[in-house]
């Protein structure tokens, strides 16, 4: 009864140093996607994966790259961190996107990364 | 830019009174969705109305949309302690890309 987990919760990073975020699903899900959280923006799509295969930018996606691993595993890359990349992260999963009915998202519970 | 716009940004009320929250956004849409988040949690869906819905009921829960106005309303009755979180609503204009608003916080007071 997971959903969607996310690892780490917490990370404090230093400018320039690298980082990957994980996120996995056991809903069989075929859609996954990367948000990012920050105060007053709401939520913000860096890049999602419509299918295992597959992946398309999202309205931020500068500075990150994703790795769709398999059918459950999606992951999140920041290669040389910015004090711009201090967020909170949130992964999610839906069914299938783009296919005529709309397919809720579940979320993950985020994670909090600090960029000094 | 964001498509949704929650209003108000903030809203405190006491427990069994009724909170109403108002999103407006700018193109067409398919439907539009509400979503409530617990502090430090993610999000969860809460409801679902179609562009040729005009109001839906879910529990303590009333939606409606005005797609002529392009706004839509969240009502929750009777309201609890427990409902006290932030509140987004999110529509898909754009097929595979979902856009948030940037939510309405509701305290309720015990």
């Amino acid at each position: 009864n997971a959903g969607v987990t996310q690892t780490p919760k917490f990370q404090v990073l230093k400018t320039g140093q690298s980082m990957t975020l994980q996120c996995a699903q056991d809903m069989n899900h075929n859609s996954m996607y990367w948000y990012r959280q920050d105060p007053g923006m709401g939520l913000r799509l860096i890049y999602y994966s419509a299918s295992e295969g597959t992946t398309d930018k999202g309205e931020v996606p500068n500075g990150y790259n994703v790795s769709r691993l398999n059918k459950r595993e999606f992951s999140l890359r920041l290669e040389s961190a910015a004090p711009s990349q201090t967020s909170v992260y949130f992964c999610a999963s839906s069914e299938q996107a783009g296919q005529g009915a709309y397919q809720p998202q579940h979320f993950g519970d985020g994670t909090r990364l600090s960029i000094l | 830019s964001q498509q949704g716009e929650e209003d108000p940004q903030a809203l405190s009320i006491q427990e069994g009174e009724n909170a109403t929250m108002n999103c407006s956004y700018k193109t067409s849409i398919n439907n539009l969705q509400w979503y409530r988040q617990n502090s430090g949690r993610g999000l969860v869906h809460l409801i679902l109305i179609r562009s040729n819905e005009r109001e839906k009921h879910s529990g303590r829960l009333r939606v409606t949309l005005d797609t002529s106005k392009k706004s839509s309303s969240l009502l929750i009755t009777a309201s609890r302690a427990a409902d006290t979180a932030s509140y987004f609503c999110a529509t898909d204009a754009r097929g595979f890309k979902t856009i948030f608003g940037a939510g309405t916080r509701l305290f309720v007071k015990a």
